[in-house]
């Protein structure tokens, strides 16, 4: 079981260029959820998705940011023309079940962009 | 809005001791309140999960309780060791299918 994997670790973009983060969800996992690390603060929320569908994106900044979980292959989180503010570790998790019934998540190691 | 208070930035303990972690919050009654673990450069990770209706819970050296009435939550690690050093992070329900985390507290544990 390989866990949730996120990649790349580390993404350098320059200002105004895209960025592209991707998160394998654990073997039988099909719920997955996008939070942003900012230094020095803690984890906020962004999006919830299932298979083919945004079931809660009310953490997404209105531009810029989109996120889609497709029926085949991992969940994307887009960010379109980067801005330094967008610098921070980005963290996706997966639980089997919506978390409404209070078990833990899993998450991955993250991957760290970086705006210069 | 929400706010979660956990204890100090940072709490240094001898090893062996007992390390007491502190979570308040405000502005919410959250039907669970959970604890991660993150370490340096690593997501972080699932300790344990304590219901609005429990008092307590235990998993080996790990312990939490839950206050709703003052709207806390304890978490204690007894005989701690160095590998115990790490951030520790509680995270609220709040509903809407997603937690609400603190900024956590850094707990270093000195041989």
């Amino acid at each position: 079981n390989a866990g949730v994997m996120q990649n790349p670790r580390h993404l350098v973009r320059r200002r105004g260029q895209e960025a592209r983060l991707r998160c394998s969800p654990m073997k039988g996992h099909s719920h997955v959820y996008w939070y942003r690390q900012l230094p020095e603060e803690g984890l906020k929320f962004m999006v919830y998705l299932q298979k083919e569908n945004i079931i809660d994106e009310s953490g997404m900044p209105k531009e810029r940011f989109s996120a889609e979980f497709p029926k085949e292959g991992p969940s994307i989180l887009r960010i379109q023309q980067v801005v330094r503010g967008d610098s921070a570790a980005y963290f996706c998790a997966s639980s089997p079940i919506s978390d409404r019934v209070g078990r833990g998540y899993t998450f991955g190691s993250g991957t760290r962009l970086t705006v210069v | 809005s929400q706010k979660i208070e956990q204890n100090s930035e940072a709490l240094n303990i001898q090893e062996g001791k007992t390390a007491t972690l502190t979570c308040n919050y405000t502005n919410y009654s959250p039907a669970y309140l959970q604890w991660y673990r993150q370490d340096p450069g690593r997501g972080p990770v699932f300790l344990l999960l304590i219901r609005e209706n429990e008092k307590e819970k235990r998993k080996e050296r790990l312990k939490v309780t839950f206050d709703t009435t003052l709207k806390q939550s304890l978490f204690h690690i007894t005989a701690s060791q160095p590998a115990d050093s790490a951030t520790y992070l509680c995270a609220l329900d709040v509903g809407a299918n997603n937690l609400f985390f603190g900024t956590g507290t850094r707990l270093t544990v000195i041989p």
